[in-house]
């Protein structure tokens, strides 16, 4: 069973253009993380969010974590090349569930075009 | 502070063989996990470490196996190698004692390819 649903599974923009990534879950986190992730490379954390309702700015990046903490939206304005990767969010403490690790979901993959 | 390493970071093995891979943690982390990631499947967790002992562990065969040393650095085993068993293999380590709701940091991975 897939416990976070990410959406869209690819992305091919042009540079300039605005974008929004969804991670979905009917489970409750206690903390939501964004990774991106390079081929070939270990996912580099962006952001952790663990407060309902919480919005985090990195730049031209927008983390938000929906209010009942099951949800988490990545807004990137003015995508520009370099923004080019693979796109994880990570749910942990998982309620109901085991604790003590993270549960990802499958990732967006994006392409910027200059 | 240096990251998360790992060691090798590519392998070709056969199948059957077995393969042990490392991981350093960042100083001061005392929780390892280790993550397998393949295209199809993503990023599936297999298990974590804490204080040397196997706190969680993810739905994979027994050949899958790991350890924690008193310096923190763990190792994962795996035994009789399947060609499904290709895959990047990434560790990551977290400071506070419930890793599943802090902050996880990722070494590179190492890339294992069974022939």
């Amino acid at each position: 069973t897939q416990l976070l649903e990410q959406s869209p599974q690819f992305l091919s923009i042009q540079e300039g253009e605005n974008l929004t990534v969804y991670c979905n879950s009917s489970s409750v986190f206690s903390s939501l993380q964004w990774y991106r992730q390079e081929p070939g490379e270990g996912p580099v954390l962006l952001v952790t969010v663990v407060t309902g309702g919480e919005v985090k700015k990195l730049k031209r990046l927008t983390f938000q974590f929906g209010d009942a903490r099951k949800d988490s939206s990545l807004h990137i304005t003015a995508a520009q090349p370099g923004d080019t990767g693979l796109y994880l969010c990570a749910g942990g403490g998982f309620y109901g569930g085991s604790q003590g690790n993270l549960i990802f979901g499958k990732g967006t993959k994006l392409s910027v075009k200059p | 502070k240096a990251g998360v390493t790992q060691t090798p970071r590519y392998l070709i093995k056969t199948r059957g063989q077995q393969v042990t891979l490392s991981c350093s943690p960042i100083s001061g982390h005392r929780s390892v996990s280790w993550y397998q990631q393949t295209p199809g499947q993503g990023l599936q967790f297999l298990f974590e470490y804490f204080s040397e002992t196997q706190r969680n562990k993810g739905n994979f065969p027994g050949r899958f196996s790991g350890r924690q040393f008193s310096n923190s650095r763990s190792e994962m085993n795996v035994s009789t190698l399947e060609l499904g068993d290709s895959a990047l293999y990434l560790c990551a380590s977290s400071s506070l004692a419930s890793a599943g709701g802090n902050t996880q940091y990722f070494g590179p991975g190492t890339r294992l390819t069974v022939l």
